[in-house]
């Protein structure tokens, strides 16, 4: 039973253009939701999270969307950078304090 | 600031063996959770230590434990370990398990385990 899906499992971007990854969680509980980035043979990066009572925020290139309704997460990055290119998790918390991650995105940005 | 540190990076082991995973916590914290993300998944939470004790613990079995020492390190050990175990097993800190907030982790690089 997944509670947090992203359906593409990779993406190829041009440099400069904006990548818009995807997430889908099951449980309106969730209170914080999270994007972690990770590069091979590197742990997980924290990148953006969002509040649920909140529907957007944003940190320089990278803005995290969240429609509660739909129960769908998104971030875009804008413009895309070589350098961005990596696997791209999003994550959920509850009230239990731990993460659940979904299945990751591979993000490929051609230059 | 030292960041979260695991060893071994990569080890082999034969199903029915024990294995001992370490992790050091980033300075300042003294929360530690273990992750095992198999091939083409995601991360899947384990359990997580605070003030050296379990809080929290995931859908795996009781061959699965850990411990957390004082200085907030702590260790993951896997008894009778099957094939379905290979997988990179993340460590990650955090400040403080009760934090009203994200609850941002910062992970270590991982130890990948192979069981053969």
């Amino acid at each position: 039973d997944q509670q947090v899906k992203q359906n593409s499992p990779s993406l190829s971007v041009q440099e400069g253009r904006i990548s818009i990854l995807n997430c889908d969680y099951t449980n309106s509980m969730f209170d914080y939701f999270l994007w972690y980035k990770k590069y091979p043979a590197e742990g997980p990066t924290f990148l953006i999270s969002i509040s649920s009572i909140k529907d957007k925020n944003e940190d320089g290139r990278f803005t995290v969307f969240l429609n509660k309704s739909a129960k769908h997460l998104s971030l875009h990055i804008v413009p895309s950078q070589p350098g961005d290119s990596a696997v791209y998790f999003c994550a959920v918390k509850g009230a239990t304090n731990k993460l659940i991650f979904g299945t990751g995105t591979l993000l490929a940005v051609q230059p | 600031e030292t960041g979260v540190t695991q060893s071994p990076t990569h080890l082999i082991k034969t199903r029915g063996q024990q294995v001992t995973l370490r992790c050091s916590s980033q300075s300042g914290h003294n929360t530690v959770s273990w992750y095992q993300q198999a091939l083409g998944q995601g991360p899947q939470f384990i359990f997580q230590y605070y003030r050296e004790e379990e809080n929290g613990r995931g859908n795996f079995p009781p061959r699965f434990s850990g411990l957390q020492f004082p200085n907030y390190s702590s260790e993951l050990n896997v008894n009778a370990l099957e094939l379905d175990d290979s997988a990179l097993y993340l460590c990650a800190s955090s400040l403080e398990v009760r934090v009203a907030g994200a609850n941002v982790l910062t992970f270590g690089a991982g130890s990948r385990l192979t069981v053969l």
